[in-house]
């Protein structure tokens, strides 16, 4: 079936650095990628869609500039968490959808600590 | 999209069906229910989804009543790898998925 593969799955950093996340569909062209953040015992959050070849729309109180998106292809999505700091530290997931009205398949996630 | 109430956790017994109840009265009539689970520290897993009619796949059979207003996911005979928490979600399509607290089942031996 479809996978979505997330890279990595886990990454420690000092805090002020910045931590790139790769979304990769690999048997599909994801025309939408969706980027979610979850903090333990909390439910996913829908921090921002993109679409390949435009700009990622983000939801109510998601920094863009804190968390940069880049979609440049039909088979991956960038997160960026810029000068990422203890707060910022979570699990984030993505997910890719092909066709609307087709489910959506999740990534493994990435588990995010700051020091 | 429509909400979900979903109750808080389940206990189950395994090789038992786990029937997992969700309440969504204020549906609208083209909005689909959705089913996802997350297993601890992975991401979602997309079980069944349905619009009117009752659904089966070879994970789980989806069961909506007629007025649409609540719906029951079975998983037929559950096992300890089916222990995790499952998100019944309303929307016109799955585009913009809005995740609930969902029903943390366990499932014992």
């Amino acid at each position: 079936g479809a996978v979505v593969s997330q890279h990595p799955s886990r990454v420690i950093c000092k805090s002020g650095t910045s931590v790139k996340i790769e979304c990769r569909s690999l048997d599909f062209q994801a025309t939408t990628m969706f980027w979610y953040r979850q903090f333990p015992k909390k439910s996913l959050m829908l921090m921002a869609t993109s679409n390949e070849g435009s700009k990622a729309t983000y939801e109510q109180g998601v920094e863009k500039d804190k968390f940069l998106i880049n979609h440049a292809s039909l088979t991956l999505s960038t997160l960026t968490v810029t000068s990422a700091h203890p707060e910022d530290s979570s699990f984030y997931i993505c997910s890719a959808s092909g066709v609307i009205g087709q489910p959506q398949h999740f990534g493994d996630g990435t588990r995010l600590s700051i020091l | 999209d429509a909400k979900t109430t979903q109750p808080t956790s389940m206990d189950c017994a395994e090789g038992r069906a786990a029937n997992l109840p969700c309440n969504h009265s204020t549906i609208s009539g083209n909005e689909y229910v959705y089913w996802y689970r997350q297993i601890h520290s992975q991401g979602p897993q997309y079980i069944i989804h349905g619009l009117k009619n009752n659904e089966t796949n070879e994970m789980a059979s989806l069961i909506i009543t007629e007025d649409r207003k609540s719906s029951t996911l079975i998983l037929p005979h559950a096992t300890l790898r089916d222990t995790a928490v499952y998100y019944c979600i309303v929307g016109l399509n799955d585009y913009k998925l809005s995740f609930g607290a969902g029903t943390t089942v366990t499932v014992r031996a």
